[in-house]
């Protein structure tokens, strides 16, 4: 059973553009929403997450929004580089952290 | 944020020998880890969660006999592919889990090539 779905699996981005990656979940327990970068070869990176008692935290060009209700939250990207190609993972924990729950993961380019 | 160190980045091993990769965290005390495999273009399958002083509680499919899990202590976690096939050549990654709760990190990924 995928509980987290991610969205899309790739993107096209141009230099300058805003990239934005979507992820949903279903099961309500998940309450720490991290996103990772992931570049080939290498382990995953922690980049950016929230806590759902906030709708949206902002770290440099890398946003998240988060929609409780829907139980979606996405990665927004600003002024996208080309060195922000990477693959992106969103995850998920519940209480206790006993494991991270992965998105199927986006595959990011941004062209000059 | 935390570093997760992981040993050997890449390994090439005969078809019946075993190997073995370390997980070290570096600054911090983990007394949960994690084993995932990543196939290409996939994202992390989960293979089992590492307890420092206990035994590993393997994920459903995934061999206990053949992915050799040990944590001895809190900084350090080692998974031993035994009796490697080239079917188990694949991309190993570990992370260790904050006690706070404030996320997991992970290793730099162990490319295992059995030949």
């Amino acid at each position: 059973q995928q509980q987290v779905k991610q969205s899309p699996q790739s993107l096209i981005v141009q230099k300058g553009g805003i990239s934005i990656i979507n992820c949903a979940y279903e099961n309500t327990a998940f309450d720490y929403f991290p996103w990772y970068q992931q570049f080939p070869g290498k382990g995953p990176a922690l980049l950016i997450a929230i806590r759902p008692d906030v709708s949206e935290k902002k770290e440099g060009r890398f946003t998240i929004s988060f929609n409780k209700s829907a139980k979606q939250f996405s990665l927004h990207i600003m002024d996208s580089q080309p060195g922000d190609s990477a693959t992106y993972f969103c995850a998920a924990l519940s209480g206790g952290y006993q494991k991270v729950t992965f998105g199927t993961g986006t595959k990011l380019q941004v062209i000059p | 944020g935390a570093v997760v160190s992981q040993h050997p980045s890449w390994v090439i091993c005969k078809s019946g020998t075993s190997v073995k990769i370390e997980c070290r965290s570096l600054d911090f005390q983990a007394t949960t880890m994690f084993w995932y495999r990543q196939f290409p273009k996939q994202s992390l399958m989960l293979m089992a969660t590492s307890n420092e002083g206990s035994k590993a509680t393997y994920e459903q499919g995934v061999e206990k006999d053949k992915f050799l899990i040990n944590h001895a202590s809190l900084t350090l976690s080692t998974l031993t592919v035994t009796s490697a096939h080239p079917e188990d050549s694949s991309f190993y990654i570990c992370s260790a889990l904050l006690s706070s709760g404030d996320g997991a990190f992970f290793g730099q990924g162990t490319r295992l090539t059995v030949v």
